[in-house]
């Protein structure tokens, strides 16, 4: 099956910092992929939509100036998340469509945000 | 906004028995899916319904399309400790095909 993968899996910064995190579709391209949050024991939260080539869709209540997605190629999206605080600390995964025969989304393992 | 609910947030099963899962919205969907997270993993397809009424399995998965659109249960037969893990219904929102998730339910199996 398709595969999405995350970079890094882990990362831990200091309060203040930016964090960059990958995400990739392997073996298939995606002109829409999106980026979640999910918090301990919760569901997963849309934050965005990163359209390849042009600008990402946010949710209400997501700040663009704080999350920041760039989908530069089919295959990659990153999501920057800018002079981060503690309470940004949280489990980001993304998910890449598969647009060929029957639409499906793929989504990556996740990266476990700590900060300090 | 729109929200789908499923209840209980745990459920605890023995070994080798079935369990079903019941997801249900006020609203009307055309596509339902049921995905599986593992702990610190990204949640994983287990079986997509695009049709009302469809019953769809995936091995000892069985999923159904409610004919009303507004609901879809899963199945588990025969349960094995690995199915532990935490299910999602989603439902595709608007466009682009974004995705509403459920709050989820956590099963243990207990062997």
């Amino acid at each position: 099956g398709a595969v999405v993968s995350q970079h890094p899996s882990r990362v831990i910064c200091k309060s203040g910092t930016s964090v960059k995190i990958e995400c990739r579709s392997l073996d298939f391209q995606a002109t829409t992929m999106f980026w979640y949050r999910q918090f301990p024991k919760q569901s997963l939260m849309l934050m965005a939509t990163s359209n390849e080539g042009s600008k990402a869709t946010y949710e209400q209540g997501v700040e663009k100036d704080k999350f920041l997605i760039n989908h530069a190629s089919l295959t990659l999206s990153t999501l920057t998340v800018t002079s981060a605080h503690p309470e940004d600390s949280s489990f980001y995964i993304c998910s890449a469509r598969d647009e060929v025969g029957v639409e499906t989304q793929y989504f990556g393992p996740g990266t476990r945000l700590l900060v300090l | 906004g729109q929200q789908l609910n499923q209840s209980p947030q745990s459920m605890f099963i023995q070994e080798g028995e079935d369990v079903s899962m019941n997801c249900t919205s006020s609203s009307i969907f055309n596509t339902w899916l049921w995905y599986k997270q593992d702990p610190g993993e990204g949640p994983v397809l287990l079986i997509a319904l695009y049709k009302a009424g469809e019953l769809t399995s995936n091995g000892r998965l069985t999923a159904q399309f409610g004919i009303t659109r507004k609901d879809s249960f899963l199945n588990i037969s025969a349960s094995i400790p690995s199915d532990v893990g935490i299910y999602f219904c989603a439902v595709n929102t608007g466009a682009n095909s974004k995705l509403t998730f459920g709050k989820g339910i956590t099963l243990s199996v207990r062997p």
